[in-house]
């Protein structure tokens, strides 16, 4: 059965230091994974997402993603983490039909001034 | 332009009220989706919409009931909820192309539900 799992519940970086959100996923055929971000409050904004082709994939706020289909993962980076982006992340892959999202359980990101 | 728009933004109801949420998106998307989310954890799919017909219901009480009126709206009927559906309703759109292809879900901000 498909899955995604989010290592990390919660990490705290410095605002300037570079940051890391980890996704693995599990899934027999090619996968089509997801990023996504909550503010407090808010609904979910996609960051960026993987379909196929190029595994470096550039988002939205300065993100990117590496898929690696060797381990499975689809981390999401960033060089240098500004006090906004203080949120909570999801991972997430497609479901094997075209309509349903297997979600990870989220890392919630603070960042320290 | 990628916007869902959801009303209310809050809403509080007691347990045998009835109201509504509402759902719109102008982008010509074709499936549109009903989740429930519980503080600090993912969305939860209750329903989906393709081409306005039904075509998922994750088998939710039917307290909840959906109705998609035309491509554009969704809605979200409410009846006789328990405290524990308190939560944020979020709604999402995708282009829905192709069999067995993954569309972009897109969200609106939801609507932040609590029932007494």
């Amino acid at each position: 059965a498909q899955s995604v799992t989010q290592p990390d519940i919660h990490i705290t970086v410095s605002e300037g230091a570079s940051l890391e959100l980890r996704c693995n996923y599990s899934y027999g055929a090619t996968p089509y994974l997801f990023w996504y971000v909550q503010s407090p409050g808010q609904g979910l904004q996609l960051l960026l997402k993987y379909f196929s082709g190029d595994t470096l994939v550039q988002g939205i706020k300065g993100f990117e993603a590496e898929f690696k289909r060797s381990q499975s993962s689809f981390n999401l980076r960033k060089p240098s983490v500004h006090w906004s982006d203080a949120a909570e992340y999801f991972c997430a892959v497609n479901a094997g039909n075209n309509r349903k999202l297997i979600w990870g359980l989220g890392t919630s990101l603070a960042v320290n001034p | 332009d990628t916007e869902v728009t959801q009303t209310p933004k809050h809403l509080v109801m007691g347990m045998t009220n009835k109201k509504s949420l509402k759902c719109e998106q102008h982008m010509g998307h074709r499936a549109m989706y009903w989740y429930k989310q519980k503080a600090k954890k993912p969305p939860e799919l209750m329903f989906v919409y393709s081409y306005e017909k039904l075509s998922i219901n994750e088998s939710v009480p039917s307290r909840f009931s959906p109705e998609c009126p035309n491509s554009s709206l969704l809605n979200l009927h409410l009846h006789a909820l328990q405290p524990e559906d308190s939560a944020l309703y979020l709604c999402a759109s995708s282009q829905d192309r192709l069999a067995g292809f993954t569309d972009t879900q897109y969200f609106g901000p939801g609507t932040r539900l609590t029932v007494l």
